[in-house]
């Protein structure tokens, strides 16, 4: 079983619908990333959260750590927001990254 | 100023021979990575460095070596090709790790490397 786990890994939607991307992990850890990543193109950092939530113009993330669950929201969705959405977590005492697989996610005008 | 480069971004080469990738920062960032992007892995940590002449092994780190001379610069050298090294490479660099410190990653645009 992977340490990071998204769902769903593909999801296509409407233009304007709220969407709700998963991440789930298995590790205690100090610190979880969201990036985004277009078609052919870099990956761009969203949010780093420890705790709680942040919010990002029509981005929201949250995590509740007890639960080892994060979830990235998209209010009003636009078809430049798709990409693929990757989670990943930084475990206590290691300066490295463990990644999800990404979720693949259309938005349909 | 995109703060990170890769070079080059696209390269053919043939099985067997040496092949070296360039990443440059401009940020004096401590930490800098290179990852492999394949389809249905995440991200795979290749190696890392820590500081000048400072490197890591990371979890797929077979066929691959790194050097790191200056703080801005992150060599990633394939000693002899394989196709098995055919994936995107991506660089990124952290203000700081270590216990206890959570900064942001900063990532290159990739490298699409191809093994024939």
């Amino acid at each position: 079983k992977n340490e990071v786990e998204q769902s769903p890994q593909n999801l296509t939607a409407q233009e304007g619908e709220f969407i709700t991307i998963n991440c789930s992990y298995s590790v205690g850890i100090s610190a979880l990333h969201w990036l985004q990543q277009h078609p052919g193109g870099g990956i761009v950092s969203l949010f780093m959260l420890s705790s709680g939530k942040k919010k990002h113009g029509r981005l929201i993330a949250t995590i509740n750590i007890q639960e080892k669950h994060s979830s990235l929201h998209i209010t009003a969705s636009h078809p430049r927001d798709s990409a693929v959405y990757i989670c990943a977590v930084r475990s206590f005492g290691n300066e490295k990254l463990t990644f999800g697989t990404g979720t693949r996610l259309t938005i349909i005008p | 100023d995109a703060g990170i480069t890769q070079s080059p971004r696209h390269k053919v080469t043939e099985t067997g021979t040496p092949v070296t990738l360039r990443c440059h920062q401009t940020e004096n960032h401590r930490y800098m990575y290179w990852y492999r992007q394949d389809p249905g892995h995440g991200l795979r940590l290749i190696h890392y460095s820590y500081g000048v002449k400072d490197t890591d092994k990371g979890e797929v780190s077979d066929g691959y070596s790194v050097s790191r001379s200056k703080t801005e610069d992150f060599l990633l050298t394939l000693e002899s090709a394989t196709s098995s090294q055919t994936s995107v490479y991506f660089c990124a660099i952290s203000e700081e790790g270590g216990t206890g410190a959570n900064y942001g990653y900063t990532f290159g645009s990739g490298t699409r490397l191809t093994v024939v």
